[in-house]
Protein backbone atom coordinates (compact mmCIF):
# COMPACT_ATOMS: atom_id res chain seq x y z
CA UNK A 1 0.00 0.00 0.00
CA UNK A 2 1.03 3.81 -0.30
CA UNK A 3 3.18 4.89 2.58
CA UNK A 4 3.78 8.39 3.62
CA UNK A 5 4.91 11.19 0.25
CA UNK A 6 6.74 13.97 1.10
CA UNK A 7 7.02 16.63 -2.15
CA UNK A 8 9.34 18.03 -3.67
CA UNK A 9 12.08 15.43 -2.41
CA UNK A 10 15.20 18.39 -2.98
CA UNK A 11 14.80 22.19 -2.67
CA UNK A 12 17.09 24.40 -3.23
CA UNK A 13 16.73 28.04 -1.58
CA UNK A 14 18.33 31.34 -1.58
CA UNK A 15 18.68 32.45 1.42
CA UNK A 16 15.49 34.72 2.58
CA UNK A 17 12.92 33.40 0.13
CA UNK A 18 10.05 31.36 1.27
CA UNK A 19 9.68 27.55 1.04
CA UNK A 20 6.62 25.33 1.33
CA UNK A 21 6.93 21.57 1.73
CA UNK A 22 4.23 18.67 1.47
CA UNK A 23 3.11 15.78 3.21
CA UNK A 24 0.63 13.22 2.52
CA UNK A 25 0.24 10.58 5.40
CA UNK A 26 -0.90 7.21 4.90
CA UNK A 27 -4.59 7.29 4.36
CA UNK A 28 -6.60 6.97 7.57
CA UNK A 29 -4.05 8.36 10.09
CA UNK A 30 -4.97 10.48 11.90
CA UNK A 31 -1.51 11.43 13.51
CA UNK A 32 0.84 13.56 11.57
CA UNK A 33 4.07 14.78 12.85
CA UNK A 34 6.94 16.89 11.19
CA UNK A 35 10.78 16.28 12.50
CA UNK A 36 13.48 18.19 11.32
CA UNK A 37 17.14 16.11 10.67
CA UNK A 38 20.46 17.68 10.25
CA UNK A 39 23.32 15.68 9.45
CA UNK A 40 24.49 13.62 11.27
CA UNK A 41 22.22 14.14 14.02
CA UNK A 42 18.78 12.21 15.17
CA UNK A 43 15.07 13.54 13.98
CA UNK A 44 14.01 16.60 15.94
CA UNK A 45 10.33 17.02 16.45
CA UNK A 46 8.84 20.23 14.88
CA UNK A 47 5.21 19.94 15.34
CA UNK A 48 2.15 17.36 15.81
CA UNK A 49 -1.46 17.62 14.53
CA UNK A 50 -4.28 15.27 15.49
CA UNK A 51 -6.69 15.46 12.45
CA UNK A 52 -6.64 18.90 11.31
CA UNK A 53 -5.61 20.43 14.79
CA UNK A 54 -2.22 21.27 15.95
CA UNK A 55 -1.54 20.70 19.54
CA UNK A 56 1.97 20.87 19.54
CA UNK A 57 4.24 23.06 17.74
CA UNK A 58 6.98 23.42 20.84
CA UNK A 59 9.91 22.05 18.52
CA UNK A 60 9.60 24.90 15.52
CA UNK A 61 12.50 26.86 16.20
CA UNK A 62 11.06 30.46 15.09
CA UNK A 63 8.14 32.20 14.03
CA UNK A 64 9.19 31.79 10.42
CA UNK A 65 8.14 27.99 10.60
CA UNK A 66 4.51 27.58 10.09
CA UNK A 67 2.44 24.46 9.51
CA UNK A 68 -0.80 23.24 8.55
CA UNK A 69 -2.92 20.56 8.21
CA UNK A 70 -6.70 22.36 6.91
CA UNK A 71 -8.36 19.45 6.17
CA UNK A 72 -7.16 16.64 8.36
CA UNK A 73 -5.18 14.58 5.50
CA UNK A 74 -2.11 16.81 3.81
CA UNK A 75 -0.11 18.74 5.72
CA UNK A 76 2.24 21.55 4.39
CA UNK A 77 5.19 22.91 6.46
CA UNK A 78 6.39 26.32 5.14
CA UNK A 79 9.70 28.29 6.02
CA UNK A 80 9.63 32.29 5.98
CA UNK A 81 13.20 34.12 4.86
CA UNK A 82 14.77 30.79 5.05
CA UNK A 83 18.52 30.89 6.59
CA UNK A 84 21.15 29.02 6.35
CA UNK A 85 20.67 26.79 9.52
CA UNK A 86 17.30 25.71 8.33
CA UNK A 87 19.33 23.29 5.50
CA UNK A 88 18.49 20.20 6.85
CA UNK A 89 16.29 17.22 5.89
CA UNK A 90 12.68 17.85 6.71
CA UNK A 91 10.45 14.17 7.38
CA UNK A 92 7.14 14.08 7.57
CA UNK A 93 5.52 10.64 9.93
CA UNK A 94 1.87 9.84 10.02
CA UNK A 95 0.98 6.99 12.76
CA UNK A 96 -2.90 5.72 13.54
CA UNK A 97 -3.59 7.86 16.62
CA UNK A 98 -0.98 9.12 19.08
CA UNK A 99 -0.16 6.67 21.26
CA UNK A 100 3.37 5.55 22.88
CA UNK A 101 2.57 1.92 21.29
CA UNK A 102 2.07 3.29 17.95
CA UNK A 103 4.77 3.02 15.28
CA UNK A 104 5.18 6.18 12.99
CA UNK A 105 5.79 5.49 9.34
CA UNK A 106 8.44 8.19 8.15
CA UNK A 107 8.41 9.49 4.51
CA UNK A 108 11.40 10.16 1.98
CA UNK A 109 12.05 13.33 3.51
CA UNK A 110 12.81 16.87 1.83
CA UNK A 111 16.52 18.02 1.60
CA UNK A 112 16.38 21.46 2.15
CA UNK A 113 19.78 23.25 0.74
CA UNK A 114 19.30 27.23 1.72
CA UNK A 115 22.50 28.97 -0.04
CA UNK B 1 22.80 16.47 28.39
CA UNK B 2 20.21 14.61 25.68
CA UNK B 3 16.99 12.72 27.07
CA UNK B 4 18.01 10.06 24.65
CA UNK B 5 21.96 9.45 24.12
CA UNK B 6 23.76 7.03 21.79
CA UNK B 7 27.40 6.74 20.59
CA UNK B 8 27.74 7.69 17.48
CA UNK B 9 30.37 4.99 15.95
CA UNK B 10 30.85 4.26 13.77
CA UNK B 11 30.80 0.53 15.34
CA UNK B 12 32.47 -1.96 12.73
CA UNK B 13 31.98 -5.71 13.16
CA UNK B 14 33.16 -8.21 10.87
CA UNK B 15 30.27 -10.69 9.14
CA UNK B 16 28.44 -13.11 10.68
CA UNK B 17 29.40 -11.68 14.71
CA UNK B 18 27.30 -10.07 17.11
CA UNK B 19 26.18 -6.37 16.70
CA UNK B 20 25.72 -4.47 20.16
CA UNK B 21 24.02 -1.24 20.01
CA UNK B 22 23.86 0.69 23.04
CA UNK B 23 21.19 3.55 24.04
CA UNK B 24 20.95 4.76 27.46
CA UNK B 25 17.89 7.55 28.67
CA UNK B 26 17.61 10.17 30.95
CA UNK B 27 13.45 9.95 31.99
CA UNK B 28 12.84 7.47 34.51
CA UNK B 29 9.08 7.89 32.71
CA UNK B 30 10.03 6.65 29.40
CA UNK B 31 7.51 3.50 29.45
CA UNK B 32 8.98 2.20 25.98
CA UNK B 33 11.63 2.44 23.13
CA UNK B 34 11.77 2.00 19.21
CA UNK B 35 14.71 0.79 17.00
CA UNK B 36 14.97 2.86 13.92
CA UNK B 37 17.35 1.77 10.97
CA UNK B 38 18.52 4.41 8.59
CA UNK B 39 20.13 3.80 5.42
CA UNK B 40 22.05 6.47 4.32
CA UNK B 41 19.96 9.07 2.42
CA UNK B 42 17.08 7.17 3.28
CA UNK B 43 14.09 7.46 5.72
CA UNK B 44 14.09 5.59 9.33
CA UNK B 45 12.21 2.34 9.06
CA UNK B 46 10.90 0.61 12.43
CA UNK B 47 13.24 -2.74 13.14
CA UNK B 48 11.62 -3.09 17.18
CA UNK B 49 9.59 -1.48 19.76
CA UNK B 50 9.62 -2.72 23.70
CA UNK B 51 8.08 -1.71 26.29
CA UNK B 52 8.81 -4.63 28.78
CA UNK B 53 11.61 -4.61 30.97
CA UNK B 54 13.85 -7.74 29.73
CA UNK B 55 14.48 -8.87 25.77
CA UNK B 56 12.18 -8.95 22.83
CA UNK B 57 13.43 -11.21 19.91
CA UNK B 58 12.54 -11.10 16.27
CA UNK B 59 14.50 -12.93 13.70
CA UNK B 60 18.01 -11.54 13.95
CA UNK B 61 17.10 -9.20 15.96
CA UNK B 62 17.02 -8.36 19.74
CA UNK B 63 16.03 -5.56 21.73
CA UNK B 64 16.97 -5.48 25.25
CA UNK B 65 15.20 -3.04 28.02
CA UNK B 66 16.46 -2.46 31.55
CA UNK B 67 14.00 0.21 33.48
CA UNK B 68 16.53 -0.13 36.84
CA UNK B 69 19.45 1.24 34.82
CA UNK B 70 17.53 3.29 32.17
CA UNK B 71 19.30 1.50 28.95
CA UNK B 72 18.06 -0.07 26.32
CA UNK B 73 20.24 -2.48 23.68
CA UNK B 74 19.80 -3.57 20.18
CA UNK B 75 21.61 -7.18 19.30
CA UNK B 76 22.38 -8.32 15.78
CA UNK B 77 23.44 -11.75 15.43
CA UNK B 78 24.77 -12.96 11.89
CA UNK B 79 25.84 -9.52 10.93
CA UNK B 80 25.04 -8.95 7.33
CA UNK B 81 27.16 -6.38 5.01
CA UNK B 82 23.08 -5.10 4.38
CA UNK B 83 22.44 -4.07 8.44
CA UNK B 84 25.17 -1.45 7.65
CA UNK B 85 23.40 1.20 8.46
CA UNK B 86 22.66 4.17 11.56
CA UNK B 87 20.29 3.07 14.13
CA UNK B 88 18.45 5.25 16.18
CA UNK B 89 17.25 5.02 19.32
CA UNK B 90 13.88 6.45 20.13
CA UNK B 91 11.60 7.43 23.05
CA UNK B 92 7.63 8.39 22.52
CA UNK B 93 6.72 11.18 25.44
CA UNK B 94 5.14 14.39 26.05
CA UNK B 95 1.89 15.28 23.66
CA UNK B 96 0.65 12.42 21.44
CA UNK B 97 4.02 10.35 22.23
CA UNK B 98 6.07 12.67 19.95
CA UNK B 99 9.47 10.63 18.96
CA UNK B 100 12.81 12.10 21.59
CA UNK B 101 15.71 10.37 19.14
CA UNK B 102 18.93 10.25 19.89
CA UNK B 103 22.06 11.18 17.06
CA UNK B 104 22.30 7.37 16.22
CA UNK B 105 24.81 4.99 16.35
CA UNK B 106 26.40 4.14 12.76
CA UNK B 107 26.83 0.41 12.20
CA UNK B 108 29.72 -1.11 9.71
CA UNK B 109 29.63 -4.49 8.99
CA UNK B 110 32.72 -5.43 7.53
CA UNK B 111 33.87 -8.72 5.00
Amino acid sequence: GAGVSQSPRYKVAKRGQDVALRCDPISGHVSLFWYQQALGQGPEFLTYFQNEAQLDKSGLPSDRFFAERPEGSVSTLKIQRTQQEDSAVYLCASSERGSSYNEQFFGPGTRLTVL
Amino acid sequence: QKEVEQNSGPLSVPEGAIASLNCTYSDRGSQSFFWYRQYSGKSPELIMFIYSNGDKEDGRFTAQLNKASQYVSLLIRDSQPSDSATYLCASPGGTASKLTFGTGTRLQVTL
